[in-house]
């Protein structure tokens, strides 16, 4: 059963760079037929897609303004994990960050599983 | 980007009782639309995807349905656990985009 779970601090100094780990165990992530995601939850409000990697490096940003520009996803997979690094982090940054699975199917495209979040905080 | 509005903000509705959850595209996301459940203080978990289909271990009394910029959720017989907060999302093409949820309270 695949699983996976986030790491990381989970206090962030305004301006600093926030950096986290998504572990994957129980599959590889060296896997053809999926992508590996970064969403993020602020506190009582909706899910926001920050990204996807695929397991050969490639990428995809949101293009909001709350990101664009701030995001970079990578992988590892001689490590089976996946990272995630926000620049020039505020207060809203603050938010439960979760990864997941993206599924990319003609007309199924999911989120399944998710890990169990991580609240990061940023504040001084 | 496509925008997911979703509604009502929140729902309350008595056990056993049917509740009706919207998603309206502002384009056409053709079909490809998940359904999300998410109690408090845990990670969402996927309830449909590709409009109608259950994911693995999803009861029969949740279901989707819809087209074009239109897509339901339906709970039929609900239970207590059943409250939390529902999400739709579509990816049809970048970037992929979240609705607003819909809060859903069990009388």
């Amino acid at each position: 059963q695949l699983q996976l779970q986030e790491s990381g601090p989970g206090l962030v100094k305004p301006s600093a760079t926030l950096s986290l780990i998504c572990s994957v165990s129980g599959g590889s992530i060296n896997d053809a037929n999926h992508y590996w995601a970064w969403i993020r939850q602020p506190p009582g409000k909706g899910l926001q897609w920050i990204g996807n990697v695929y397991y050969s490096g490639t990428t995809h940003y949101n293009p909001s303004p709350s990101l664009r520009g701030r995001v970079a996803i990578s992988v590892d997979s001689s490590r089976n994990q996946f990272f995630l690094q926000v620049t020039s982090v505020t207060a809203a940054d603050t938010a439960v960050y979760y990864c997941a699975r993206l599924t990319k199917d003609t007309a199924m495209d999911r989120l399944d599983p998710w890990g169990q979040g991580t609240l990061v905080t940023v504040s001084s | 980007e496509v925008v997911l509005t979703q509604s009502p903000a929140t729902l309350s509705v008595s056990p056993g009782e049917r509740a009706t959850l919207s998603c309206r595209a502002s384009e056409s996301v053709w079909n490809n639309v998940a359904w999300y459940h998410q109690r408090p203080g845990q990670a969402p978990r996927l309830l449909i995807y590709g409009t109608s289909i259950r994911a693995t271990g999803i009861p029969a009394r949740f279901s989707g349905s819809g087209s074009g910029t239109e897509y339901t959720l339906t709970i039929s017989s609900l239970q207590s656990e059943d409250s939390g907060l529902y999400s739709c999302q579509r990816y049809d093409n970048w970037p992929l985009t979240f609705g607003g949820g819909t809060k859903l309270e069990i009388k």
